[in-house]
């Protein structure tokens, strides 16, 4: 059973640049049937979808959050990753990486979540 | 980006009751040419990621109790617990994939009456 962890630091200044980390164990990130996603939640809020990645290192990004988004694949390490610049407060969020299904298509839903990191933007 | 909207914020409901929540997207999410809804629900306890429920509008994911179903077509949709139980007391959303972005319904809370 394919499981998700999230790592990386808890707390950021504002205008440095957050990178996370999600390992991914039990299956590879190399599957063709998945992409491998990034979602945030700020505190007492809802969910929000910033981007995805496939095996051959394809991304997808929620042009509503802006440019400051990157996600990698690292094939070799069964990790993706996300890295957001120049930080702010209103980055403050739960981070959590997930799988998506594919319908041959395009991605579609996420099976499966890690647990979630937080990661608080503050001097 | 498509703009999914759920009713009722949040509501009590008894144990052993009967559940309803709503969810309208500002468009289709209806693939018709394949035939498909695209549209998940979710369930989110507290301090816990969100878990898959129901996808393709109707189908339950695996390990989900038979007491959730998902229904509707198109625009309008429904998320039904046909008996609530202690353990699902939650926050749930409806999410589209039709589109990139994903986007997520606002969340309804559901509390123990």
């Amino acid at each position: 059973q394919v499981q998700l962890q999230e790592s990386g630091p808890g707390l950021v200044k504002p205008s440095e640049t957050l990178s996370l980390s999600c390992t991914v164990s039990g299956g590879s990130v190399s599957n063709t049937r998945y992409f491998w996603g990034w979602f945030r939640q700020p505190p007492g809020k809802g969910l929000e979808w910033i981007g995805n990645v496939y095996f051959n290192g394809n991304t997808n990004y929620n042009p509503s959050l802006g440019s400051r988004f990157t996600i990698s694949i690292d094939t070799s390490q069964s990790l993706f990753s996300l890295t957001l610049m120049s930080v702010t407060a209103a980055d403050t969020a739960v981070y959590f990486c997930a799988r998506h299904e594919t319908d041959g298509y395009s991605f579609t839903y996420a099976d499966t979540w890690g647990q979630g990191t937080l990661v608080i933007v503050s001097s | 980006d498509i703009v999914m909207t759920q009713s009722p914020d949040s509501l009590a409901v008894s144990l052993g009751e009967r559940v309803t929540i709503n969810c309208r997207s500002s468009q289709s999410v209806l693939f018709t040419s394949r035939n498909k809804d695209y549209l998940a629900w979710y369930q989110q306890k507290p301090g816990q990621p969100p878990k898959l429920l129901i996808y393709w509008a109707s189908t339950r994911a695996s390990g989900v109790p038979d007491r959730f179903s998902g229904f509707g077509s198109g625009t309008d949709f429904t998320l039904t617990i046909s008996s609530l139980q202690a353990e699902d007391v939650a926050v749930y959303y409806c999410q589209q994939y039709y589109s990139s972005p994903i986007t997520f319904g606002q969340g309804t809370r559901l509390e123990m009456k």
